[in-house]
This record gives C-alpha cells, sequence and structure tokens, in this order.
C-alpha cells in the first residue's frame, strides 16, 4: 500500500458528461501529481500541484482542470468527456516538489467513456 | 524527442533466472534521476529502485539492481532470482525539470516481463 488513496476506482460515463476524480496523498506529502495511462499514449504527465499551487502542466487538455485543497487532497475534473478520454488515471504524491525523490502512486481511477 | 526508451515490448524470462530490462535516456541536465517502477496486473505502479547521476555505485534493492553506464546514456534493470509474481509492466522513467522551477517523472513505454513455471 503506498499511501495514496483514490477513488473512485472505476468511472463509466457517456460522452459530454464531466467527472471528477479523487486523490489524497500519503501524509505529508506536499506535492500531487496526475498523470493519464493510455494505450496509445503510454504514462502522460498531466500536471502538479504543491501546497496548493499549480507547480507544472503538461500534456492537459483544456477540458480537464485540477486543483489541490488546502488539507492537501487534489481533485482532477475532467469535462465534455470524449471516447478518447478514456484511460487509468493516476494520482501520485511526494514530499517536496519531486527533487529526486520517488513518487508514490495510487492505484489509479479506470474511465470509461462510453 | 523521446527522452526515455525501451526497446523491449515483451520479455520472458525462466522461473530463477535472471532478466535484463534496457532502458537508455536522452538527457542535457547534469543533474538527473532514473526511476524503474512495476505495474502488475492489478494496475497500480510501485517503486522499485532509484539511481541518481551523481550516485558514484549501481543501485540495487534486493533482487532488483540497476546497471547504470553514463556514458552510454542506459539504466538497465535486473532482476535477479526471477518469480511468477515478477509478471508484470515495467517502466524506466527519468526526472525532468520544469519551467516552474519543479520535476515531474517522464516515462517510457514500458516492458512486459513474462516469467514462466
Amino acid at each position: 500500500d503506498s499511501g495514496v488513496t483514490q477513488t473512485p476506482k472505476h468511472l463509466i460515463t457517456a460522452t459530454g458528461q464531466r467527472v471528477t476524480l479523487r486523490c489524497s496523498p500519503r501524509s505529508g506529502d506536499l506535492s500531487v501529481y496526475w498523470y493519464q495511462q493510455s494505450l496509445d499514449q503510454g504514462l502522460q504527465f498531466l500536471i502538479q500541484y504543491y501546497n496548493g499551487e499549480e507547480r507544472a502542466k503538461g500534456n492537459i487538455l483544456e477540458r480537464f482542470s485540477a486543483q489541490q485543497f488546502p488539507d492537501l487532497h487534489s481533485e482532477l475534473n475532467l469535462s465534455s468527456l470524449e471516447l478518447g478520454d478514456s484511460a487509468l488515471y493516476f494520482c501520485a504524491s511526494s514530499a517536496t516538489r519531486g527533487n529526486n525523490e520517488k513518487l508514490f502512486f495510487g492505484s489509479g481511477t479506470q474511465l470509461s467513456v462510453l | 524527442a523521446q527522452k526515455i526508451t525501451q526497446t523491449q515490448p515483451g520479455m520472458f524470462v525462466q522461473e530463477k533466472e535472471a532478466v535484463t530490462l534496457d532502458c537508455t535516456y536522452d538527457t542535457s541536465d547534469p543533474s538527473y534521476g532514473l526511476f524503474w517502477y512495476k505495474q502488475p496486473s492489478s494496475g497500480e505502479m510501485i517503486f522499485l529502485i532509484y539511481q541518481g547521476s551523481y550516485d558514484q555505485q549501481n543501485a540495487t534493492e534486493g533482487r532488483y539492481s540497476l546497471n547504470f553506464q553514463k556514458a552510454r546514456k542506459s539504466a538497465n534493470l535486473v532482476i535477479s532470482a526471477s518469480q511468477l509474481g515478477d509478471s508484470a509492466m515495467y517502466f524506466c522513467a527519468m526526472r525532468e525539470s520544469t519551467q516552474g522551477g519543479s520535476e515531474k517523472l517522464v516515462f517510457g513505454k514500458g516492458t512486459k516481463l513474462t516469467v514462466n513455471p
């Protein structure tokens, strides 16, 4: 158990809908990262938050947004969903900004857009 | 440009034998870190081993060791005494600096390892 909690584990929804994925980092970790894993793109970095502030942005679509709350949990919001958004979404955390620190991953949220 | 290259989509090994999973990387930063993660069929990402660019010795963690050849820009994972439970996807990743002064991990496409009894 990595200590990173993601909910829900599975999510099935329809095109055009909006969903929210939730992540609780390991106790004491200030950084939260979101990754998307799909068969064709592999593991893609989406966005990182550190202590409530956005620190880095990767290949995140404009339809997607995220935030980190004062209690350090994070949410990834996906809107106007398309079939191609179906993927496994991971949250990871680390103690600081990630300098040579390993990332602890949650077990992921499997999103299926029908 | 691809930063992490894993050239073996799939590998097979007999139980109790050793196996090497290849990883090459590309970076111009003098300071970087290399990671290996395991993803079993259940889906979670499990950290295995880390190697810093300035580390003098190759990293080892139990049955996992990293064959780090800096001049060749390779960081191959060696699993000794393979077990059936080692069957999984293995990802090589490199720490990359971001514009915000932070860092992220960039992953390779992965290698699917199958351990045969």
